[in-house]
C-alpha cells in the first residue's frame, strides 16, 4: 500500500539556521498538508497546498515558513530562521480529490538548539 | 475558527472492557470527523471516520457516533486488547459541501488509552 514518506526522520539545528523538511506524498494525491506536533501536545495545522499554491495557512505559518513543490513528487517545508519554539514533530499529509481521508507521513523530529 | 475539545486525556481499562472517548466541536459547518490512532513515535493512522449525514458508523470493534445538534462525537472501542494502547485523536474539518474544499483538520488534544492485560 502506498505511503507518504518524509526525510529526514530527525534533524538537529542551531537557532537561526534554515531547515528544509521533505515529503513525498502518495503519487496520485493532489492535496498536501503540513502539521506540527509539539511534544506532548496536539497536532496543529500549518498549511495546505493545492494546484501549486497555498490554499490555507494558520497563524503559526508566518513569514519564516514557506512551502514548495519543486518537482512532480516532492513537497517541502522550509523554515528560514529557526527558533527554539520550532522544535516539534512535523507531519506531512496528502489526500486524493476523491475522498476526505488524509494520510500522514512518519514525521520529521526537529530539534532547535 | 474550529475548536475541538477531547476527553478524557488519559483512560486506563482492563483488557476486554470497553473504552469511550468523547469530543466536542464548535463550528457547525464542520462535516467530516476522523479518528486517528498514534502509537509512540509513529505517524497518526486513520482508524475510522464519520460524515455529518450519518449518525453512527461501525467497523468491527470500533464505532463512532455523531450528534450534530449537540456538536459532539464519540469513539467506542469494545473488547479492548493491549495492542489498542495508544494515543487517540479526534479531528473535525469542513469539506466541499460546507463552504470549504480544504479539509484542514483541527485536532483534539488526544487521549492516552492504556489497556491493561
Amino acid at each position: 500500500e502506498p505511503e507518504v514518506t518524509q526525510t529526514p526522520s530527525h534533524q538537529v539545528t542551531q537557532m537561526g539556521q534554515e531547515v528544509i523538511l521533505r515529503c513525498v506524498p502518495i503519487s496520485n494525491h493532489l492535496y498536501f498538508y503540513w502539521y506540527r506536533q509539539i511534544l506532548g501536545q496536539k497536532v496543529e495545522f500549518l498549511v495546505s497546498f493545492y494546484n501549486n499554491e497555498i490554499s490555507e495557512k494558520s497563524e503559526i505559518f508566518d513569514d519564516q515558513f514557506s512551502v514548495e513543490r519543486p518537482d512532480g513528487s516532492n513537497f517541502t517545508l522550509k523554515i528560514r530562521s529557526t527558533k527554539l519554539e520550532d522544535s516539534a514533530m512535523y507531519f506531512c499529509a496528502s489526500r486524493s480529490d476523491r475522498q476526505e481521508t488524509q494520510y500522514f507521513g512518519p514525521g520529521t523530529r526537529l530539534l532547535v538548539l | 475558527g474550529e475548536n475541538v475539545e477531547q476527553h478524557p486525556s488519559t483512560l486506563s481499562v482492563q483488557e476486554g472492557d470497553s473504552a469511550v472517548i468523547k469530543c466536542t466541536y464548535s463550528d457547525s459547518a464542520s462535516n467530516y470527523f476522523p479518528w486517528y490512532k498514534q502509537e509512540l513515535g509513529k505517524r497518526p493512522q486513520l482508524i475510522i471516520d464519520i460524515r455529518s449525514n450519518v449518525g453512527e458508523k461501525k467497523d468491527q470493534r470500533i464505532a463512532v457516533t455523531l450528534n450534530k445538534t449537540a456538536k459532539h462525537f464519540s469513539l467506542h472501542i469494545t473488547e479492548t486488547q493491549p495492542e489498542d494502547s495508544a494515543v487517540y485523536f479526534c479531528a473535525a474539518s469542513r469539506g466541499a459541501n460546507s463552504g470549504g474544499s480544504n479539509y484542514k483538520l483541527t485536532f483534539g488534544k488526544g487521549t492516552l488509552l492504556t489497556v491493561n492485560p
